[in-house]
């Protein structure tokens, strides 16, 4: 069965750095690319950028540019997405999703809550 | 970047009924790249219909998409009780993937 299983809920304070990961099964995770996708509280869904597990290239969405970083570890099948510097606007679900024919994104991850908050 | 609106906001149905969804896109889109996903409550979006009128694998057949340059249409035949969720297009141009606002399908 094809997977994608993300790390657990997140609860952080404002100006603290975070990782959240996302773990692939089921397929040859190097040669698919795999999105970060957010989801805002009782809002719709934004592409945040794709990542190539297989060289580590990345192509972000000009709006999430320099805000976050993608990386991968292809060793063990896992995505990362990451905060040097974490703002009260970055409480979201973050959802992993596989591209497909660099078009459709399936099958989704669960979501990591982030919350945000002094 | 290409905006995609969806129409209407809420659709308030029964079971049984026929739900008619609408995805406007700001330009034309290849149908190639237009693509539909159900989202319930507390879960991941699912994939539904993709080059906007395929099928994904174990869609049911009353889940049908159709529509070409910038008018796209999600159809439910007859509303079953899992079907009330909210749905979402979503198209791919240019390296950039955009998503469409949401329609929320509600009991009536």
């Amino acid at each position: 069965e094809v997977q994608l299983v993300q790390s657990g809920v997140e609860v952080k304070k404002p100006g603290e750095s975070l990782k959240i990961s996302c773990k692939g099964s089921g397929f040859s995770f190097s040669n698919y690319w795999i999105a970060w996708v957010r989801q805002m509280p009782g809002k719709g869904l934004e592409w945040m950028g794709i990542i190539y597990p297989g060289d580590s290239n990345v192509r972000y969405n000009p709006s999430f540019q320099g805000q976050v970083t993608i990386s991968a570890d292809k060793s063990i099948s896992t995505a990362y997405l990451q905060w040097s510097s974490l703002k009260a606007s970055d409480t979201a679900i973050y959802y992993c999703a596989r591209l497909i024919a660099y078009n459709w994104f399936d099958p989704w991850g669960q979501g990591t809550l982030v919350t945000v908050s002094s | 970047e290409i905006v995609l609106t969806q129409s209407p906001g809420t659709l308030s149905l029964s079971p049984g009924e026929r739900a008619t969804l609408s995805c406007r896109a700001s330009q034309s889109v290849s149908s190639s790249y237009l693509t539909w996903y159900q989202q319930k409550p507390g879960q991941a979006p699912r994939l539904l219909i993709y080059g906007a009128s395929s099928r994904a694998t174990g869609i049911p057949d009353r889940f049908s998409g159709s529509g070409s340059g910038t008018d796209f249409t999600l159809t439910i035949s007859r509303l079953e009780p899992e079907d009330f969720a909210v749905y979402y297009c979503q198209q791919y141009d240019s390296s950039l993937w955009t998503f469409g606002q949401g329609t929320k399908v509600e009991i009536k």
